[in-house]
């Protein structure tokens, strides 16, 4: 098992460019989230589905997008970046929303110029 | 405010030495408590749950503890190793709503 998996690594965005991070779990969690980790700061939620058909706004969803797409996979869109957005984005999942473990992807470090 | 905060924010010890990490919270109302492990440029991994009920629970040389009472957790670690070296993060999750609260973390560095 690969467990969560997140593209791509490392990416370099100018302000104003968009990109989709791509997020696929294979335990079949039904829940999966984004969050955002900038130094000194807790990880903070940008967006979460409880199950695969729901999306819902987390702490700090302003700037972001996402799609459910399947029970497997779970992507953050940019539509404009700005250099706030300049971060690591981590994926989870778990079996049941907030009291389960969740299991993390490897991160993708963004950086918006 | 539902909060969750760790001390020492970073922290050196040699090889082999035993330290103690706290996380006091103010989330209520309150249904359990991990500590996670993230080593650098890799996602968290969990170590251990606690729920209202336990005081103390272990995995390895990691001995978690909680007091409900007071709202303070602990994570101690004996006979640090090198693979010791990572951030360690409270999490604290509320049992009202599909909602965990993250520490900033505790940043572990042991020398040899």
């Amino acid at each position: 098992n690969a467990g969560v998996t997140q593209t791509p690594k490392f990416q370099v965005l100018k302000t104003g460019q968009s990109m989709t991070l791509q997020c696929a779990q294979d335990m079949n969690h039904n829940s999966m989230y984004w969050y955002r980790q900038d130094p000194g700061m807790g990880l903070r939620l940008i967006y979460y589905s409880a199950s695969e058909g729901t999306t819902d706004k987390g702490e700090v969803p302003n700037g972001y997008n996402v799609s459910r797409l399947n029970k497997r996979e779970f992507s953050l869109r940019l539509e404009s970046a700005a250099p706030s957005q300049t971060s690591v984005y981590f994926c989870a999942s778990s079996e049941l929303p907030s009291r389960d473990e969740q299991y993390f992807g490897p991160g993708t470090r963004l950086t918006v110029t | 405010k539902n909060q969750v905060e760790q001390s020492p924010q970073s922290l050196i010890i040699l090889e082999g030495k035993n330290c103690t990490l706290q996380c006091n919270y103010t989330v209520s109302p309150f249904s359990n408590l991990r500590w996670y492990k993230q080593d650098t440029g890799r996602g968290p991994v969990s170590l251990t749950i606690m729920t209202f009920s336990e005081n103390t629970k272990s995995n390895g040389r990691y001995t978690a503890t909680l007091d409900a009472d007071t709202k303070q957790s602990s994570l101690h670690i004996t006979a640090s190793q090198l693979s010791d070296s990572a951030s360690y993060i409270c999490v604290v999750s509320l049992s009202s709503a599909s909602k965990i609260i993250f520490g900033s973390g505790t940043r572990l560095s042991i020398r040899p």
